[in-house]
């Protein structure tokens, strides 16, 4: 158990809908990262808040936001759905911001797209 | 943009032999590298890591090797055991782009008994 925490588990919605993935950090924890895992593309990152402030972006569409709280905890929203946005979603955590150190992911979200 | 690959997508690995996974990526001036072990249904579990400033690591049963020369990283597992079937991805981090990882595709490692 990483420590990290991710709901829901499981999510099945409809092309069009909008979702919101959570995820707590290990406790401590400042920066948290947002990866999508798709079959085709693999392991790809979104989006990294660090206190509260975006410190970098990746490969994440217009119609993907995301957000870190005061409490630290991390909401990735996703709108517009297509059959393509099907995916594990990741969060990661990581005691600072930048510079060379791991980051510990959580179970991840199965979101699937109908 | 640049990013990290695997040759092999699986090995295939008697019990209590040693396993190897290569890893190549094409960005030089990444500075630190992590290789994660992901099980079915779970999320990437930190294995080790390596600086550029270093050429081996050793960990309890894994070692990592990194050839900056021809940019290529290597994971040894020593008497791989059937709890280490997963899919191994190794991972690279450019200090000056952020703290954000780019991964190379996996390798799926499979433990024969």
């Amino acid at each position: 158990d990483s420590g990290v925490t991710q709901t829901p588990k499981h999510l099945i919605t409809a092309t069009g809908q909008r979702v919101t993935l959570r995820c707590s950090p290990r406790s401590g924890d400042l920066s948290v990262y947002w990866y999508q895992q798709s079959l085709d593309q693999g392991l790809q990152f979104l989006i990294h808040y660090y206190n509260g402030e975006e410190r970098a972006k990746g490969n994440i569409l217009e119609r993907f936001s995301a957000q870190q709280f005061p409490d630290l905890h991390s909401e990735l929203n996703l709108s517009s759905l297509e059959l393509g946005d099907s995916a594990l979603y990741f969060c990661a955590s990581s005691p600072r911001p930048e510079g060379l150190n791991e980051q510990y992911f959580g179970p991840g979200t199965r979101l699937t797209v109908t | 943009g640049e990013s990290v690959g695997l040759h092999l997508p699986t090995l295939s690995v008697q019990e209590g032999d040693n396993s190897i996974i290569n890893c190549a990526y094409s960005n030089s001036a990444s500075d630190y590298f992590i290789w994660y072990k992901q099980e079915s249904g779970k999320g990437p579990q930190f294995i080790i890591d390596i600086r550029s400033n270093m050429d081996k690591r050793q960990g309890q049963r894994v070692t990592v090797l990194l050839n900056k020369t021809v940019k290529h990283l290597s994971l040894q597992i020593a008497a791989t055991q059937p709890g280490d079937s997963a899919v191994y991805f190794c991972a690279e981090n450019w200090r000056a782009a952020g703290n954000k990882l780019t991964f190379g595709g996996g390798t799926r490692v499979l433990v024969k008994p």
